[in-house]
This record gives structure tokens, sequence and C-alpha cells, in this order.
């Protein structure tokens, strides 16, 4: 069974740091592109990062880029977001989604919350 | 980055077909996927690439894709299909993978 299960959300402060992991499970994860997706609180699905399966190629939505920082470690069947500046605005329920055949994201995990506030 | 743009909100009578739309010039080149999202759930995949059911969705959802525009198709709406659908796709665009549509809710009477 496919599991992604996020974890690192907490409330911090404006300018502040974190580091968000992603736990797979249930498939080769060396295999497959994976990405960070983010929902601000009543608000639609943004893609935020992704990361091909060998971690040679790295994309960030402009709305992160110079702040967001993608990892991942194979052997550890993991995937990271590092979280820089942290502002306001980027508050919002960050998943993981794994990106099957790189046409579709097949699997979700169940999100974990990130609360920028002072 | 491209844009896919979709209806905010659809209702529909329990029973009857709806249909909700996703446009942008992306979809000339790739296929929308459609994902159902219910309230403090993560998002579903429920249709892929010209027109997949993941296993276990219903047969009852359905998609099309022509020119700038897909489609996600509910034929005989039920109580549980009411939440908020989400188009998303490859993005034609350098540097900017993917994109997703800002959502449409769908109310069923």
């Amino acid at each position: 069974e496919v599991k992604l299960v996020e974890s690192g959300g907490g409330l911090v402060q404006p300018g502040g740091s974190l580091r968000l992991s992603c736990a797979a499970s249930g498939f080769t994860f060396s295999s497959y592109e994976m990405n960070w997706v983010r929902q601000a609180p009543g608000k639609g699905l943004e893609w935020v990062s992704c990361i091909t399966s060998s971690g040679k190629t790295i994309y960030y939505a402009d709305s992160v880029k110079g702040r967001f920082t993608i990892s991942r470690d194979n052997a550890k069947n993991s995937l990271y977001l590092q979280i820089n500046s942290l502002r306001v605005e980027d508050t919002a329920v960050y998943y993981c989604a794994r990106a099957d055949l790189a046409y579709y994201f097949d699997f979700w995990g169940q999100g974990t919350l990130l609360t920028v506030s002072s | 980055s491209s844009e896919l743009t979709q209806d905010p909100a659809v209702s529909v009578a329990l029973g009857h077909t709806v249909w909700i739309t996703c446009q942008g010039d992306t979809l000339r080149r790739y296929y929308a996927n459609w994902y159902q999202q219910k309230p403090g759930q993560a998002p579903v995949l429920v249709i892929y690439g010209k027109n997949n059911r993941p296993s276990g969705i219903p047969d009852r959802f359905s998609g099309s894709n022509s020119g700038n525009t897909a489609s996600l198709t509910i034929t005989g709406a039920q109580a549980e299909d009411e939440a908020d659908y989400y188009c998303n796709s490859r993005d034609s665009s350098d540097n900017h993978p993917w994109v997703f549509g800002g959502g449409t809710k769908l109310t069923v009477l």
C-alpha cells in the first residue's frame, strides 16, 4: 500500500524557518518524481515544487523561489521542504504528492499544517 | 506560467448529469487530470490522462478533452459527490512543470 506521511508543520513566526518532511512507503521511492502542493485556508491547490527521481532536476513556483528548498533522500524514502524567510501568506496545509509517469499526481499525503503568525 | 480556469461553483440535482470544465492553453498539449477534495481531506485523483479512472473510482466519473478545454462529467451525481474538484496538467511553459485550476465547488441538490 502506497503511503505518504507529512510531518514538521506547526506555528512559526514571520521570518522564521522550518523543514517539512514526507515519509514514503509501499513503492520504489527512488523511481518517482515527487512534489509539494499547498492549500491556504479556504483556497485552492497551489503547486509549490517538484524534484525528479534522481534529485538532479528541481523546479519551484515563482511565489516560493529563493526561499524554499526541496530535497530528497532516496536511501531513507523521504522528501523534504526547507522553508526560510517565512511569510504570513505561506500559511497553508502542505501536501506531498507522487507524480506517476510524470503526468498526474496519483497519491497524496494527508498534509501538514504550517501557520505563520506572530 | 500557464493558467487553468474553472467555474467557481456548479450545482446539480441528485441523479442528474453535471459537467465541470477547465480551460487553458496548456491543455492543447497535455491532458487534464481531475481531483476530488472533500472538506478536511486530501485530494483524490478521479480522472487522469485521456479518460482513465484509478481503481475504486466509480464509472459515473469520466473525462474528455477538446482543444483548450477539458471536462469532467459525473453521470447520475450522488450526494457523496458533493466536493471541490480541481483540474491540473503539465505546464507547457519553461521552469513551471505543473499547474492547477482554481477549483469548482460542486453542490448536489
